[in-house]
């Protein structure tokens, strides 16, 4: 079954450090969204991209936040200058062509440690 | 503004049914999902309801009363494995920006 895939699974970095985050998207899926989530909080969205163009940004996705899909197959997130708030799990997600059914499918995710 | 409610914890008995309820206030309304989320993991995705009335798939169904902003899901023959939380999430448009309830922490016990 074809599957989102993320890496890191987990970065430990030092604050100010900038950060790339990855994800391979499913191939033929056409919407792209990153996520995070705060250790014991609600799951928060960042941004949405589609068409190589961010769609769709929350208030959190600030100027020190940018995505890229660099070859066509990876979507990365990138954290410019990274800060302890930063901390989080970070989801990718995906969705088909076809998805008026709903399912995004979310990629194991990637753990961010800001020290 | 954006608010959806559910409750923190729930505990229920192996074998059981359980009952978790959502309810949203939101600026547009195009559906209400329903995740599972073991700790440590990503979502995974349970039901999706855009349309009034129950939606029913094995042993977990999905119900959405768009006038009265609620939706529950419903959980029969509880499984230990059930034990994870349970996300409510509000799409607010065709684009996907879900906003997320805090999630139902699910405690099944023997």
């Amino acid at each position: 079954e074809p599957e989102v895939t993320q890496t890191p699974s987990h970065q430990v970095t030092q604050m100010g450090q900038e950060v790339i985050l990855r994800c391979v998207p499913i191939s033929n899926h056409l919407y792209f969204y990153w996520y995070r989530q705060i250790l014991g909080q609600k799951v928060e969205f960042l941004v949405s991209f589609y068409n190589n163009e961010i769609s769709e940004k929350s208030e959190i996705f600030d100027d020190q936040f940018s995505v890229e899909r660099p070859d066509g197959s990876n979507f990365t997130l990138k954290i410019r200058s990274t800060k302890l708030e930063d901390s989080a799990m970070y989801f990718c997600a995906s969705l088909s062509p076809g998805g008026a059914a709903g399912e995004l499918f979310f990629g194991e995710g990637s753990r961010l440690t800001v020290l | 503004g954006q608010n959806i409610d559910q409750p923190t914890e729930m505990t229920a008995t192996e074998g059981a049914i359980v009952q978790i309820n959502c309810t949203y206030q939101t600026s547009g309304f195009n559906g209400l999902f329903w995740y599972q989320q073991h700790a440590g993991e990503a979502p995974t995705f349970l039901s999706y309801n855009v349309l009034d009335g129950l939606e029913e798939k094995g042993r977990f169904s999905s119900f959405l009363s768009r006038s009265k902003g609620y939706s529950y899901l419903l959980l029969k023959e509880l499984q230990m494995k059930d034990s994870a939380s349970y996300l409510c999430a509000a799409r607010l448009d065709s684009n996907y920006q879900l906003i997320w309830g805090a999630g139902t922490k699910l405690i099944i016990k023997p």
